[in-house]
């Protein structure tokens, strides 16, 4: 089924440990976007990509980087954990490459740094 | 710069009457889409509705129902027949511009239940 896959589904990690985020579209698609949710609060937009070009930048921490590979899926790294990074983390996609259609989320990464 | 705004932190709603959620925006660019999305207690965000700026006709998805008024920049949801399944957050979201991965931006969402 078409839909956006993400691992891990829950993370806990260490304060100043790194964590790395996978996102997998499928099928495969050419834009990719991660999105931060931190606990009752709205989505905030990270870094997209379009054919495997960073496309747009919000506001992403300088110890995060993200990367879309050639088989589209996406990598978003955390390094230097703090206890603010504890969020939920979504990867989206658009339907069909079309431009303002909806954007499919994945199921999300909840990650926990203790 | 895009802004979606939300002004019902909760909102409360009798199971099978009609509720509505407000969405008011800003932005610039004369091309845009305005979405909505449901994230239930399990954190899952599901989209429900789209609705272009160039579209005629006001979006409609099964009991979902977006408002559309663009000279007062609003696009509020509304949902027919509650469920006491529809409590959830619900997020209004706005995408501007027409470059492939262009962000959304969310509002702060609104808190809906349904009572039995």
């Amino acid at each position: 089924a078409a839909g956006v896959i993400q691992s891990p589904r829950h993370l806990i990690k260490e304060k100043r440990e790194t964590a790395t985020l996978k996102c997998y579209p499928i099928p495969r698609h050419d834009t990719v976007y991660w999105y931060q949710q931190g606990p009752g609060q709205d989505p905030q937009f990270l870094i997209s990509f379009y054919e495997k070009m960073q496309s747009d930048k919000g506001s992403i921490p300088d110890r995060f980087s993200a990367q879309q590979f050639s088989d589209y899926h996406s990598e978003l790294n955390m390094s230097s954990l703090e206890l603010g990074d504890s969020a939920l983390y979504f990867c989206a996609k658009d339907r069909d490459g079309r431009m303002n259609t909806e954007a499919f989320f994945g199921q999300g990464t909840r990650l926990t740094v203790v | 710069a895009q802004k979606i705004t939300q002004t019902q932190p909760g909102m409360f709603v009798q199971e099978k009457e009609a509720v509505t959620l407000d969405c008011t925006y800003d932005t610039s660019d004369p091309s845009y889409g305005l979405f909505w999305y449901k994230q239930p207690s399990s954190g899952e965000m599901i989209f429900l509705i789209y609705q272009g700026s160039y579209d005629q006709q006001n979006a409609t998805e099964g009991r979902y129902s977006l408002n559309f008024q663009k000279a007062r920049k609003s696009a509020n949801l509304v949902i027919s027949a509650s469920q006491l399944g529809d409590s959830a957050m619900y997020f209004c979201a706005m995408r501007a511009g027409e470059t492939s991965g262009s962000r959304l931006t969310f509002g702060e969402g609104t808190q809906l239940t349904v009572n039995p």
